[in-house]
């Protein structure tokens, strides 16, 4: 069956304009969760998502960032006034959780590198 | 900080070779686990051990826990080319909720 899938790969944007994310997570994953990487880094945890509803955000460095997942599927990450600092591999994973997310495996999509000019 | 952070930081073996990197974390946790990295892309699930669970093998993965110690080994036996990759562990607390905390990685290159 298909993983989690990603888009787009690559992103290069100029500072201050705004970018989306876009993630397709496992058909029947419950879970949904995004990160972020900078280069030679461990994942920095942005938000988790079960069904629909984001029981933590705690992960988003500022208001610029939000993120929503409809029908239990699909979810984006929109990053406004994009800083030079947002450049990262940002990454998402699903997981057929119902409780707590880190008792089951996490399946990682490809990510998407964005560069901020 | 980081909840679980890998030692070392980077390890250059030979093929063939069996490879250990270590993890340590700070509280408790429920499970811990280790995922692998190509690349700078998508991780990979390596294998889940719980916190009542002391060893498990996959394969030529061989994972210890001592949560006496709150760390974890990952040994790689008899190392190939392709396992050169990033490893993580990533640990799952109940006083972080429901997300993984990833360590800092280990960069593990095998030569041939």
């Amino acid at each position: 069956g298909a993983g989690v899938s990603q888009s787009p790969s690559n992103k290069v944007t100029e500072k201050g304009k705004d970018v989306e994310l876009r993630c397709d997570p496992i058909s029947g994953h419950t879970a949904l969760y995004w990160y972020r990487q900078s280069l030679g880094q461990g994942l920095e945890f942005l938000i988790y998502f079960q069904g629909n509803s984001a029981p933590d955000k705690s992960g988003l460095p500022s208001d610029r960032f939000s993120a929503e997942r409809t029908g239990g599927s699909v979810s984006t990450l929109t990053i406004q006034r994009t800083q030079q600092e947002d450049s990262a591999v940002y990454l998402c994973a699903s997981s057929p959780s119902s409780g707590a997310g880190g008792s089951y495996e996490q399946y990682f999509g490809p990510g998407t590198r964005l560069t901020v000019t | 900080s980081q909840q679980g952070e890998e030692d070392p930081q980077a390890l250059s073996i030979q093929e063939g070779e069996n490879a250990t990197m270590n993890c340590s974390y700070k509280t408790s946790i429920n499970n811990l686990q280790w995922y692998r990295q190509n690349s700078g892309r998508g991780l990979v699930h390596l294998i889940l051990i719980r916190s009542n669970e002391r060893e498990k093998h996959s394969g030529r993965l061989r994972v210890t826990l001592d949560t006496s110690k709150k760390s974890s080994s990952l040994l790689i036996t008899a190392s190939r080319a392709a396992d050169t990759a990033s490893y993580f562990c990533a640990t799952d607390t109940v006083e972080y909720g429901n997300k993984l905390v990833f360590g800092a990685g280990t960069i593990l290159r095998v030569k041939s």
